[in-house]
């Protein structure tokens, strides 16, 4: 079945340290996103692509970057500069025309 | 800038007690509007996409609508599998520079309680 894989589930972080989150999916999909969730607030949008090797800023990519060497993978990483890192975070992908997402089932992030 | 708002925060409902949730938006240009559900850890999974006003669309008990400035989850006759959090996000138009191009703006979401 055709679908996004994130990885891992659960993730814990030390202070000063980076982490990579793993995002891949078998859609075929262009576009490819991600979304940090806070609890009572929506999500919001860190990174995006279009295509391989581009990718654009979203709404708060402070302390966070992101690679698109293939199609299929967009990986997050999640920087020290990343003050308040403890989140869910979200990857979701959609065909180019933007007709809606498919989200993968989350990582939470937890800073130890 | 685009806007989304969703009312109420948190609703209580009782198996069987219909109801509507509220998704308020401002937009330059509509190019859709989508219903996500999420249950509670997990990732949020399509329901409907809204496209012009006067829309209507359903699945199973949910009905979502849309007007020029709103649209309207309305739940009917509930049952404590509908219990999750609706997500409400809007698509504007494309524009000329890459900045727009299908992104979603989504609202905080409603989170629903049904009780047997």
């Amino acid at each position: 079945d055709g679908g996004i894989t994130q990885s891992p589930k659960y993730l814990f972080r030390k202070e000063g340290q980076n982490v990579t989150l793993s995002c891949e999916q078998n859609l075929n999909h262009d576009a490819m996103y991600w979304y940090r969730q806070d609890p009572g607030q929506g999500l919001r949008l860190i990174y995006y692509s279009q295509i391989v090797n581009d990718f654009q800023k979203g709404d708060i990519a402070e302390g966070y970057s992101v690679s698109r060497e293939k199609k299929e993978s967009f990986p997050l990483t999640v920087t020290s500069a990343q003050k308040n890192p403890t989140a869910f975070y979200l990857c979701a992908s959609s065909m180019r025309a933007g007709r809606g997402y498919t989200f993968g089932s989350g990582t939470r992030l937890t800073v130890v | 800038e685009d806007q989304v708002t969703q009312s109420p925060e948190a609703l209580r409902l009782q198996e069987g007690e219909s109801s509507s949730l509220n998704c308020s938006y401002t937009v330059s240009g509509l190019r859709g509007l989508f219903w996500y559900r999420q249950d509670p850890g997990k990732g949020p999974e399509f329901l409907f996409t809204l496209y012009s006003a006067g829309e209507e669309k359903e699945k199973e008990r949910l009905k979502a609508t849309l007007t020029k400035k709103e649209s309207f989850l309305h739940i009917t006759a509930p049952k404590p599998e509908d219990s999750a959090t609706y997500l409400c996000a809007v698509q504007a138009q494309f524009l000329m520079t890459t900045d727009s191009w299908g992104k979603l703006q989504f609202g905080a979401g409603t989170q629903v309680v049904v009780t047997p």
